[in-house]
């Protein structure tokens, strides 16, 4: 199957400094990445679409100012988290999919704490 | 209502025996229907993709039923590595992924 990375794969930052984690697709090229956030005994939540060389598109609730995405090739996005406080902590994780399959490969998870 | 509905368990089931998880759905537009894996602090990882006829892949079987708007999972001869939270997935007409909360299954030896 598909190979998505994403590093870093934990990150323990202090409150207010921010925090970039990147997502590559490894032996493909995505024309669609994705980020979610999960919290303990949660569900996935999407937070945002992007589309390589456009503009993400954010879910409800999702702050753009506060979640920087950018997806400048097919191979690689990054999600940064700007201002990061405690209640940022969370489990973030990238997908993307390929141009002809709505399957989407995860990355292993990026686990950001924020003190 | 949530999109998609799972019972969240836990599931303790002894090992060897067959367990069936349920899923509902609301969006009869749904396009595509898959279950998931999720180790605990891991990334979730594809396990079957779910079709009308119904599909099974060695101890899996995955089932829809469209006029009822669910999905199920049934795993037989489970085993200790079978234990995680199992997710259940739809695409909405946009391709866009909605999960539900998951299914945690405990195999005990």
């Amino acid at each position: 199957g598909a190979v998505v990375s994403q590093h870093p794969s934990r990150v323990i930052c202090k409150s207010g400094t921010s925090v970039k984690i990147e997502c590559r697709s490894l032996d493909f090229q995505a024309t669609t990445m994705f980020w979610y956030r999960q919290f303990p005994k949660q569900s996935l939540m999407l937070m945002a679409t992007s589309n390589e060389g456009s503009k993400a598109t954010y879910e409800q609730g999702v702050e753009k100012d506060k979640f920087l995405i950018n997806h400048a090739s097919l191979t690689l996005s990054t999600l940064t988290v700007t201002s990061a406080h405690p209640e940022d902590s969370s489990f973030y994780i990238c997908s993307a999919s390929a141009p002809e399959g709505v399957e989407q490969y995860f990355g292993p998870g990026t686990r950001l704490t924020v003190t | 209502r949530k999109e998609v509905e799972q019972d969240p368990g836990p599931f303790n089931v002894p090992e060897g025996a067959t367990v069936a998880f349920n899923c509902t759905y609301s969006n009869s537009a749904s396009q595509s229907f898959f279950w998931y894996r999720q180790d605990c602090r891991k990334e979730p990882k594809l396990l079957m993709s779910v079709y009308s006829s119904g599909n099974e892949d060695g101890r899996f079987t995955a089932q829809l039923n469209r006029a009822s708007q669910y999905i199920s999972l049934l795993i037989r001869d489970s085993k200790l590595s079978d234990s995680a939270t199992y997710l259940c997935v739809v695409t909405r007409s946009n391709y866009q992924l909605i999960w539900g909360a998951g299914t945690k299954l405990i195999i005990k030896p």
